[in-house]
C-alpha cells in the first residue's frame, strides 16, 4: 500500500488550464478504472470532484476533467478561478478492498 | 439532508483504546459501503478501513491491521471504528465517509463527515 505520487504544487493564472498528475503502479492505477479526485480547502472536509477516472458528480463544474494513461491518472482544471485554489488528492482502488491516496497537490491561482 | 456525524475522539495514552462512531442520515445506509479516512495534522489523507453494505467485505490499511476493527449497525444507521493499541502516529482527524458503491471496490467517496480528532499522547 504505497502512496500514489503527485507533484507537491502546481500554479496557474486565472483563465488558464492546469493538470495534476497521479502516478501509481500496475497494482492500483494501472489495473482499475477507479481513480477519484478530491478537492480540500483549508479546514474543510474533502469534496469528490471526479470518480471512476473520468466521471463528474452532479454539481461539479465541467471545468474539471479526469483521464488516465497506463499507471498515471490526471486531473485537468480549465478556466482557472480563484475558488479553485485548494489541495487536491487522487485515490485509487488497490485490490482486495483497499484504497490508496496520493500525497496531495497544492494548487495556487496566481 | 445527507449527513455523517462522527463522535468519540479525544486524548488517549499510547497503548490504550478508543471507539469512534459515525451517525448517518439522509440516505439509505444499508445500500452503501462506508470508510474511515484519517488526516494527521498538516498531512495528507490516509485511507484506514472500509466495509461493504452487508459487512461481507472488510479491509484495512497495513498501518492499522490487527489493531483497528470496523463495524456497522444497520438498525442504528451507524458506523464504528474500534481502535486498540493506539500509537502516537495514529494521531489524526478521522473522517467517516460514504462510498458511491455498495462494495469496498470503491467508486468514489461522495459524502464526508466533519471528522473527529484523536490525539495519542502521554
Amino acid at each position: 500500500q504505497s502512496a500514489l505520487t503527485q507533484p507537491a504544487s502546481v500554479s496557474g493564472s486565472p483563465g488558464q488550464s492546469i493538470t495534476i498528475s497521479c502516478t501509481g503502479t500496475s497494482s492500483d492505477v494501472g489495473s482499475y478504472e477507479l481513480v477519484s479526485w478530491y478537492q480540500q480547502h483549508p479546514g474543510k472536509a474533502p469534496k469528490l470532484m471526479i470518480h471512476e477516472g473520468t466521471r463528474r458528480p452532479s454539481g461539479v463544474s465541467d471545468r474539471f476533467s479526469g483521464s488516465k494513461s497506463g499507471n498515471t491518472a490526471s486531473l485537468t482544471i480549465s478556466g482557472l478561478q480563484a475558488e479553485d485554489e485548494a489541495r487536491y488528492y487522487c485515490s485509487s482502488y488497490a485490490g482486495r478492498g483497499t484504497l490508496v491516496f496520493g500525497g496531495g497537490t497544492n494548487l495556487t491561482v496566481l | 439532508e445527507v449527513q455523517l456525524v462522527e463522535s468519540g475522539g479525544g486524548l488517549v495514552q499510547p497503548g490504550r483504546s478508543l471507539r469512534l462512531s459515525c451517525a448517518a442520515s439522509g440516505f439509505t445506509f444499508d445500500d452503501y459501503a462506508m470508510h474511515w479516512v484519517r488526516q494527521a495534522p498538516g498531512k495528507g489523507l490516509e485511507w484506514v478501513s472500509g466495509i461493504s453494505w452487508n459487512s461481507g467485505s472488510i479491509a484495512y490499511a497495513d498501518s492499522v491491521k490487527g489493531r483497528f476493527t470496523i463495524s456497522r449497525d444497520s438498525a442504528k444507521n451507524s458506523l464504528s471504528l474500534q481502535m486498540n493499541s493506539l500509537r502516537a502516529e495514529d494521531t489524526a482527524l478521522y473522517y467517516c465517509v460514504k462510498d458511491r458503491n455498495y462494495d469496498t471496490l470503491t467508486y468514489g467517496m461522495d459524502v464526508w463527515g466533519q471528522g473527529t480528532t484523536v490525539t495519542v499522547s502521554s
